[in-house]
């Protein structure tokens, strides 16, 4: 098993560009979740999936749009970068509540020039 | 408030010294509270959860209600526990998780 991947590793774009980071995991699992880790600021939720066909916002959504496209797969959106969203961006998924274990992608970095 | 505090950025201990990561929370009502752990050039993966009152790796984490706090100890550190360490805390949503901003920790030998 694979667990959760994520695509791509690094990326670089400039102020107005959009991109979609992908998400999929292959632990059968209801719940995704894609987090921001910045410097000194630990991981901080932007959204989140409680089971398919639901969204809620995190902590810090503004500026991303998400998509549950199924059971497997959680894309994350961001329709005009910023120099603010350059981070690494994690997803995670578990199975069932935030109470169970969530496993975590290898993460992609962004930066927005 | 549903937060999390980690009041050390960076800890360095030596090898076989005993370690303890600061965690205190804010939550009204009865926390749900974790440690994550990110090795270099890992993902970061669950080291263990206070419900489940484990030892992980020779680590253990008790909650204090009457401080508010969930530290993590561990009597004698190893080298290989040299990792970035998150206390989590799971919000009234019952999915999302609050972490603090981190503690790195280094054993040195």
């Amino acid at each position: 098993n694979a667990g959760v991947t994520q695509t791509p590793k690094f990326q670089v774009l400039k102020t107005g560009q959009s991109m979609t980071l992908q998400c999929a995991q292959d632990m059968n699992h209801n719940s995704m979740y894609w987090y921001r880790q910045d410097p000194g600021m630990g991981l901080r939720l932007i959204y989140y999936s409680a089971s398919e066909g639901t969204t809620d916002k995190g902590e810090v959504p503004n500026g991303y749009n998400v998509s549950r496209l199924n059971k497997r797969e959680f894309s994350l959106r961001l329709e005009s970068a910023a120099p603010s969203q350059t981070s690494v961006y994690f997803c995670a998924s578990s199975d069932g509540t935030g109470v169970n274990e969530q496993f975590f992608g290898p993460g992609t970095r962004l930066t927005v020039l | 408030a549903q937060r999390v505090t980690q009041p050390e950025k960076l800890l360095s201990v030596f090898k076989g010294a005993p370690v303890e990561l600061k965690c205190n929370y804010s939550y009204s009502g009865s926390p749900e509270l974790f440690w994550y752990v990110q090795y270099s050039r890992q993902r970061l993966q669950l080291l263990l959860r206070h419900i489940s009152r484990e030892s992980i790796k020779g680590f253990t984490a008790d909650l204090n209600k009457g401080e508010t706090s969930f530290h993590l100890k561990k009597p004698f550190a190893q080298e290989e526990d040299s990792a970035m360490y998150y206390c989590a805390l799971l919000t009234n949503s019952g999915y999302a998780l609050n972490f603090g901003k981190g503690t790195s920790l280094l054993v040195t030998p």
